[in-house]
């Protein structure tokens, strides 16, 4: 069985200060995808990224990076100089080859608050 | 481009009525998928189909629920003699053919008085 854990229930920075999002899964298949998605207030889920179980190539998008290290099954997502939209509930989530990338399962969420 | 809609956005029904959701996919994405979110929770996958064919099924899909795409295009989902349980925003994503990222609609958010 599958399972991801983002222990960060909440985090509440200024604006401009950096933060990062944990994400710890598990899983025992070795062919996975990883995603993070952003729920912002309005509740539209927004993909923001996807990363393969092969792939442990950090990725940088603008003010957005993804950190992905398979020794400790983690997929921590970073927000350099935080601003006020970036306020929302993120989510991680995988899916594995064994149940034909049918299902996403989610973490309960990080809530990020972010203040001027 | 026109994303996931789902309608109702709200709903609001007294318990044990039935309700029915509906949700269009992303034109061209010939898979769709349910999933249900409780407050302060990720979302918990339902069900999901490949074009019209329910290809699985959670367990937290009881006999109270069913689910159709019967022309592999929009697909509804239907709770019958809803509980106060059944309370939670129900949402609808999509994915492409070669894509295993899912694209959400804004979701229905259903009360059960």
């Amino acid at each position: 069985a599958q399972k991801v854990t983002q222990a960060q229930t909440e985090i509440s920075v200024v604006e401009k200060e950096d933060v990062t999002l944990d994400c710890v899964y598990e899983t025992r298949d070795t062919t996975y995808y990883l995603f993070w998605y952003k729920q912002p207030p309005s509740g539209e889920l927004v993909f923001l990224i996807r990363r393969n179980s092969f792939d442990e190539q950090n990725e940088i998008s603008g003010r957005y990076s993804w950190n992905f290290q398979k020794s400790t099954s983690s997929f921590n997502f970073t927000i350099t100089a935080s601003q006020v939209v970036d306020s929302a509930v993120y989510f991680c989530a995988l899916t594995q080859k064994d149940s034909g990338y049918s299902t996403l399962t989610f973490g309960k969420g990080t809530m990020l608050l972010v203040s001027p | 481009d026109t994303g996931v809609s789902q309608d109702p956005r709200h709903k609001i029904t007294k318990r044990g009525q039935n309700v029915t959701f509906r949700c269009d996919p992303i034109s061209e994405h010939n898979r769709l998928y349910w999933y249900r979110q409780t407050l302060g929770q990720g979302p918990e996958f339902l069900t999901y189909f490949q074009n019209e064919a329910q290809l699985e099924k959670s367990r937290l899909l009881s006999d109270r629920f069913s689910a159709e795409r019967p022309k592999g295009s929009f697909s509804t989902l239907e709770i019958q003699r809803t509980e106060q349980g059944d309370s939670a925003m129900y949402l609808c994503a999509s994915s492409p053919p070669r894509g295993y990222e899912q694209y959400f609609g804004p979701g229905t958010r259903l009360t059960v008085t």
